[in-house]
């Protein structure tokens, strides 16, 4: 069974960087079958995909997060990482990192992680 | 802000069918499958539907998905209590390229 967790800092300054790693266990990031996802939601919120990595190291992002975003894949620890630059109130959520098929056409995400909050504030 | 749009909420007594759609466009739900994510209280979404009408394993029957043109539905038939939660249908947009969520639904077993 494959289990993802979330872990970095629960509270960010504004204006700082945002650091979340997903540690993946019952699976291989490696594995050609997937790619690696985070997902985010605002308190009372919906949610919003932020982007997705592949086994290879390509990264995706949504537009909103392209040039504040960056994501990477550490496998020899089966890891992946999401890293929010300039960040303000607006970023705090709840950071959820998923798998997601790696097959042409299934954009789904299958499993999750349990969710970290992030807070921004001084 | 989301570009998939679904009613705020849906309610019902058990037993009864519920359905919640989720509109989109041609480049999105008129081009891609659509997904469903079921979201309990506190806890991280679901998937519920992928591939449009598909059911991972151990979802039960009672859901199913279903698209026509730039609209999607999700049917909960013999609604239980243990349904409440948060329903939120997801597709690729080959426009924005990117993932997109719809605005969620929340269902209530009266």
């Amino acid at each position: 069974q494959v289990q993802l967790q979330e872990s970095g800092p629960g509270l960010v300054k504004p204006s700082e960087t945002l650091s979340l790693t997903c540690s993946v266990s019952g699976g291989s990031i490696n594995s050609n079958s997937y790619y690696w996802g985070w997902i985010r939601q605002p308190p009372g919120k919906g949610l919003e995909w932020i982007g997705s990595i592949s086994y290879t190291g390509s990264t995706y992002y949504s537009p909103s997060f392209k040039s504040r975003g960056t994501m990477s894949a550490d496998k020899s620890k089966n890891q992946f990482s999401l890293r929010l630059n300039s960040v303000t109130a607006a970023d705090t959520a709840v950071y959820y990192c998923a798998r997601r098929d790696g097959r042409d056409g299934y954009h789904m995400f299958d499993y999750w992680g349990q969710g970290t909050l992030v807070t921004v504030s001084s | 802000q989301p570009v998939l749009t679904q009613p705020p909420s849906a309610s019902g007594t058990p037993g009864q069918r519920v359905i919640i759609s989720c509109s989109g466009s041609s480049s999105n739900i008129g081009s891609n499958t659509v997904n469903w994510y079921q979201q309990l209280p506190g806890t991280a979404p679901k998937l519920l539907i992928y591939s449009t009408n598909q059911r991972p394993s151990g979802v039960p029957d009672r859901f199913s998905g279903s698209k026509s043109g730039t609209s999607a539905s999700l049917a909960i038939s013999g609604l239980q209590s243990e349904d409440e939660a948060d329903y939120y249908c997801a597709a690729w947009d080959g426009s924005l390229s990117m993932y997109v969520f719809g605005t969620g639904t929340k269902v209530t077993v009266l």
